[in-house]
């Protein structure tokens, strides 16, 4: 079975740009989790997408977005981009909601984002 | 809010000795579960082990095996037979999930671990 898939791997903008980042999960994973990780922060939870629907979203200003296709495919988009924002982002997908009984959550590779 | 600690930021040890990683944890919630995650320099985080806190028996997995202990909110990883492969930044985890929902994986700081040969 294939593994979770995040694309691009790496991407370089510049502040005040957009960027949409996607997360494709395992075959039959319908919960799809976003996660930033910075050296000085950690990691940190973005949000959870579960059906189509975001079902819990982290301590993020609202230029942070995304959305769930019925394929359980993922994106996250951030607008206006900031020096900040430069993280490496991971995707986990699982089979259940975080915290269910089937809520191991699988991480993609990740996006590396570097803003300029 | 739920928080995870993590105390050890870099721990190292010998290949094929034993080493200890420490994760307290802070929630009110009764019902959750606990991980442990690996991340080797390729960024690619692998769950270790997992641990639901209404089960008592610490969960074991191979060459890893965990000290949970709930009262006191701990969460210690045990490496038995260290082995250069195991080298890695080490993430401890909690989902916490309050009925209505969970709030995705709180994450500790990490410990980065150390394999000497």
């Amino acid at each position: 079975k294939a593994g979770v898939t995040q694309t691009p791997r790496y991407l370089i903008k510049t502040r005040g740009q957009q960027v949409t980042l996607s997360c494709s999960p395992i075959s039959g994973h319908r919960s799809v989790s976003w996660y930033q990780q910075t050296p000085g922060q950690g990691l940190q939870f973005l949000f959870e997408y579960f059906s189509e629907t975001q079902r819990n979203k982290g301590n993020f200003p609202g230029r942070f977005s995304g959305r769930q296709f019925s394929n359980s495919r993922s994106e996250m988009n951030v607008s206006t981009l900031e020096l900040g924002d430069s993280a490496l982002y991971l995707c986990a997908s699982s089979l259940a909601r975080t915290g269910g009984l089937d809520n191991e959550q699988f991480f993609g590779p990740g996006t590396r984002l570097t803003v300029l | 809010a739920q928080t995870v600690t993590q105390s050890q930021p870099e721990m190292s040890v010998q290949e094929a000795e034993t080493v200890t990683l420490s994760c307290t944890y802070d929630t009110s919630e009764s019902d959750y579960y606990l991980f442990w995650y690996k991340q080797p320099p390729s960024r690619q985080m692998i769950l270790v082990i997992r641990q639901e806190a209404y089960k008592q028996q610490n969960a074991t997995e191979n060459r890893f095996s965990v000290n949970f202990q709930k009262a006191a909110k701990s969460f210690s990883l045990k490496i038995s037979d260290s082995q250069l492969g195991d080298a890695a930044m080490y993430f401890c985890a909690c989902s916490m999930y309050s009925g209505g929902g969970a709030d995705g994986l709180t994450f500790g700081k990490g410990t980065h671990l150390i394999i000497q040969p």
